[in-house]
């Protein structure tokens, strides 16, 4: 089946500090890759939706500001958490269409803003 | 405003015991309904279902769709500890970027 990648799976920062969050689709091209948040015992939140080559689309809520999403390619999205506060400590997941609306998903980003 | 609702939200059983959850949804343009279980990580697939009526099947795992009436069923049956997660259904619905709506998810505990 598609593999997704998705990068640190642990990251601990000082508040103000800019993280990225790598999402690789290893064996696949992903033209559309989506970010979520979820909270502890909550379900998925859509951020964003990311689609190489143009611009990612923010659900509404989302400051696209605060969180910068990048697809330079067919296989990678990033996410930027810049300036991260204690607020913004969640899991972040990716997740890539594999065709026919299945979705693959990363491993996920637990991300502890101190 | 397109909505997934599932039930029950939490649900304790014991070793053996089969179990349904349900899952309800309104969406615009229906296409597929997806089932994914998550656990501590990230959430894996289990079943998509595009018709009506027809059971998909996966061990002692099995989902049906209804289209008329807007639900779908996973059924469990002999569980055992190890399908404690959180259990997620989810609808595509075809906007300009294909937005996914997730339900809140049931979360499943199995006891010995």
């Amino acid at each position: 089946g598609a593999v997704v990648s998705q990068h640190p799976s642990r990251v601990i920062c000082k508040s103000g500090t800019s993280v990225k969050i790598e999402c690789r689709s290893l064996d696949f091209q992903a033209t559309t890759m989506f970010w979520y948040r979820q909270f502890p015992k909550q379900s998925l939140m859509l951020m964003a939706t990311s689609n190489e080559g143009s611009k990612a689309t923010y659900e509404q809520g989302v400051e696209k500001d605060k969180f910068l999403i990048n697809h330079a390619s067919l296989t990678l999205s990033t996410l930027t958490v810049t300036s991260a506060h204690p607020e913004d400590s969640s899991f972040y997941i990716c997740s890539a269409k594999g065709g026919w609306e299945k979705l693959f998903f990363g491993s996920g980003t637990q991300l502890s803003v101190l | 405003e397109d909505k997934v609702v599932q039930s029950p939200l939490s649900l304790v059983v014991h070793e053996g015991d089969t179990v349904t959850l349900n899952c309800s949804y309104e969406v615009t343009n229906f296409r597929s309904l997806l089932w994914y279980k998550q656990e501590k990580k990230a959430p894996t697939f289990l079943f998509m279902l595009t018709s009506s009526g027809i059971e998909k099947k996966s061990g002692r795992l099995s989902s049906i769709l209804d289209k008329k009436e807007l639900f779908s069923i996973l059924n469990i049956t002999a569980t055992q500890t190890g399908d404690s997660a959180v259990y997620l259904c989810a609808v595509p619905r075809r906007t300009s970027y294909d937005k996914v709506i997730f339900g809140p998810g049931t979360s499943l505990s199995v006891i010995p």
